[in-house]
């Protein structure tokens, strides 16, 4: 079962603004609006922090925001700040009634 | 609050069967939601091993289906992840979780489990 594809790394300084991308096919990603956006920081559970593309769960800042266009989904994160330092991984429905992970990126907050 | 908690052997010997329970507390297994395990593989990405219904329904990946069983104890409030003929590819932590919508928003802490002689 192949991952959804993501950058292995993105980076972006303080007060900044980054996009991660997500790209799958028309059997997830593009097939259904079922892409949620995972944070996780070293040693820890991931944490949900976008859901069905582009709702934010509670308690998650406004600064994270998910959209979709075609085959691809992405996690903009905005005025960027230390703690946003982690991986992030995307996930979708897949049509057969299974889920899929992407492949996880690592941010860097320069 | 939902809370998760996984438990089971650390330590697996190749060819045997990894065996993890999820207890869940906070709310119930019977609920409208579905019930996933979750792994990663130190220093790898995560991977969807398969979810459970308190019916007993449930999806397992294709890359794995043939290798795992996941059954509900609804008495317990918990469910259970069996993966056989486990090698050194399958040391990872596992995670379990609350699938909701096709979203996890409920995780366990995660367990490490080794497959070594």
């Amino acid at each position: 079962q192949s991952a959804l594809t993501q950058p292995a790394s993105v980076s972006g300084s303080p007060g900044q603004s980054i996009t991660i991308s997500c790209t799958g096919t028309s059997s997830d990603v593009g097939g259904h609006n079922s892409v949620s956006w995972y944070q996780q920081h070293p040693g820890k559970a991931p944490k949900l922090m976008i859901y069905d593309v582009s709702n934010r769960p509670s308690g998650v800042s406004d600064r994270f925001s998910g959209s979709k266009s075609g085959n691809t989904a992405s996690l903009t994160i905005s005025g960027l700040q230390a703690e946003d330092e982690a991986d992030y991984y995307c996930s979708s429905y897949r049509s057969g009634s299974t889920r899929v992970f992407g492949g996880g990126t690592k941010l860097t907050v320069l | 609050q939902v809370q998760l908690q996984e438990s089971g052997p650390g330590l697996v010997k190749p060819s045997g069967t990894l065996s993890l329970t999820c207890a869940v507390s906070g709310g119930s297994i019977s609920s409208t939601d579905w019930w996933s395990w979750v792994r990663q593989p130190p220093g790898m990405a995560l991977e969807w091993i398969g979810k459970i219904y308190h019916s007993g329904t449930t999806n397992y990946n294709p890359s794995l289906k043939s290798r795992v069983t996941m059954s509900v104890d609804k008495s317990m409030n918990h469910f259970s992840l069996q993966l056989s003929s486990v090698t050194a590819a399958d040391t990872a932590v596992y995670y379990c979780t609350r699938d909701s919508s096709n979203y996890y928003d409920y995780w366990g802490q995660g367990t490490l489990v080794t497959v070594s002689s």
